[in-house]
This record gives structure tokens, sequence and C-alpha cells, in this order.
């Protein structure tokens, strides 16, 4: 089993509906952040927590809210989506101290908003 | 906003041969750099980490830093058809938030 979990791994919706993306892992890790990758432009960070009482906007928050249930686990809501929220979303964790700058990338979550 | 900045590709190389991918900064207060692979249709995987000006290899993998002219690379010894991947570079100022570039796409022909 995958060390970070997300589902669902795919997803087509309509322009409007509440969606939620859901992350959790069992690396034990305090960090986590959702990410998302569109072609030409990378991986552009849209919120970031650091505890579970710790929520940071990124890059690209707008449209988009997130939710840390516990350690574990990271939700991504967007709230009415549109179509220019179809993307590969990553949810990623690391640790505080050493190794912090290495990245554990779950599987993506393909989302298409028509 | 840093940016981060990579040549797209696609790079294509012979097997065997040295492949040299490229990565620009603009946030001259980075401290720690990154490479993540990323095979089509899987997530990025860590592959080197750099916090040093200078070399530093591992294996097959030499990343060079040089934060004077805000420029990272990555050299990939003895090509391999297994290394065609996208690359991407990532900085990060504090180790809070990482910045990607789009990645530079890596074909080795056997």
């Amino acid at each position: 089993d995958a060390d970070v979990t997300q589902t669902p791994r795919n997803r087509i919706t309509k322009t409007g509906k509440r969606i939620m993306l859901e992350c959790s892992q069992t690396k034990g890790h305090d960090r986590m952040y959702w990410y998302r990758q569109d072609p030409g432009l990378g991986l552009r960070l849209i919120y970031y927590s650091f505890d579970v009482k710790d929520i940071n906007k990124g890059e690209i928050s707008d449209g988009y809210s997130v939710s840390r249930q516990a350690q574990a686990k990271f939700s991504l809501s967007l709230e009415s989506a549109i179509p220019n929220q179809t993307a590969l979303y990553f949810c990623a964790t690391s640790e505080t101290g050493r190794n912090t700058g290495e990245l554990f990338f779950g599987e993506g979550s393909r989302l298409t908003v028509l | 906003q840093k940016e981060v900045e990579q040549n797209s590709g696609p790079l294509s190389v012979p097997e065997g041969a040295i492949a040299s991918l490229n990565c620009t900064y603009s946030d001259r207060g980075s401290q720690s750099f990154f490479w993540y692979r990323q095979y089509s249709g899987k997530s990025p995987e860590l592959i080197m980490s750099i916090y040093s000006n200078g070399d530093k290899e591992d294996g097959r993998f030499t990343a060079q830093l040089n934060k004077a002219s805000q420029y990272v690379s990555l050299l990939i010894r003895d090509s391999q058809p297994s290394d065609s991947a996208t690359y991407l570079c990532a900085v990060s100022y504090n180790f809070n938030k990482f910045y990607f570039g789009s990645g530079t796409k890596l074909n080795v022909k056997p």
C-alpha cells in the first residue's frame, strides 16, 4: 500500500459542483501539502499545513479550501468547481528536521471540470 | 514571485551519453535545491538535494550549484533508457515552501 494515499484517483464533475479530494498518510510526517500540476506550468502550491492547527495559503489558493482533520489526513475542497481547475492534484508530505526538504508525493488525483 | 525556470525540452541523448539538465531561480535568498524525477503518469520522486555551492555526486547523478549565478544543474552520466522522464527542479528558502520549475523532459535513445 502507498504511504501517501489520495482519493479519488480520477474524477469528472460539472461546473459549480463541490468537490473534495482526500489525502491520508502513514509516514508519520507532520507536514502536508497540496499541489496542482498543469502541462507546462509545473507544480504549484495550493495550501500547506505543518500540524493540525496550522494552515497556510500557497501560491494559488483562490477557489480552494483545506481541512487538516488529523495529523495523517489533509483534504482539499473546491467549493464551486470551474473548468480552469481541471488539473492533476498531488498531496505531499515531509517531516520537520532532518530531510525536511524531501517531499513524498501521493499518486495524484486527476480532476476534470466540464 | 519566486520563479524557477527550466527548458521544457525534450532533451534527447543517446544511451551512454551524459545528459545535462539546467535550472535557474530568481530568489537570491534560496537556500536549498532539489531535483525530482517524474515518470509519465507517475508522481515525482526525489533524486538529489544540494545546499552549498559546488558539486554533489550520487552514483550516476551529479548536482551542481552556483548561488552567485543562481543556477543549479543535474548531470546524468551513462544515461539509460530508464532515465527517460521529466526532471523537476525545486527551490526552497526555508524548507517551508518549495517552488518547482515546469520540468525538462529527457529522452534517452537506445
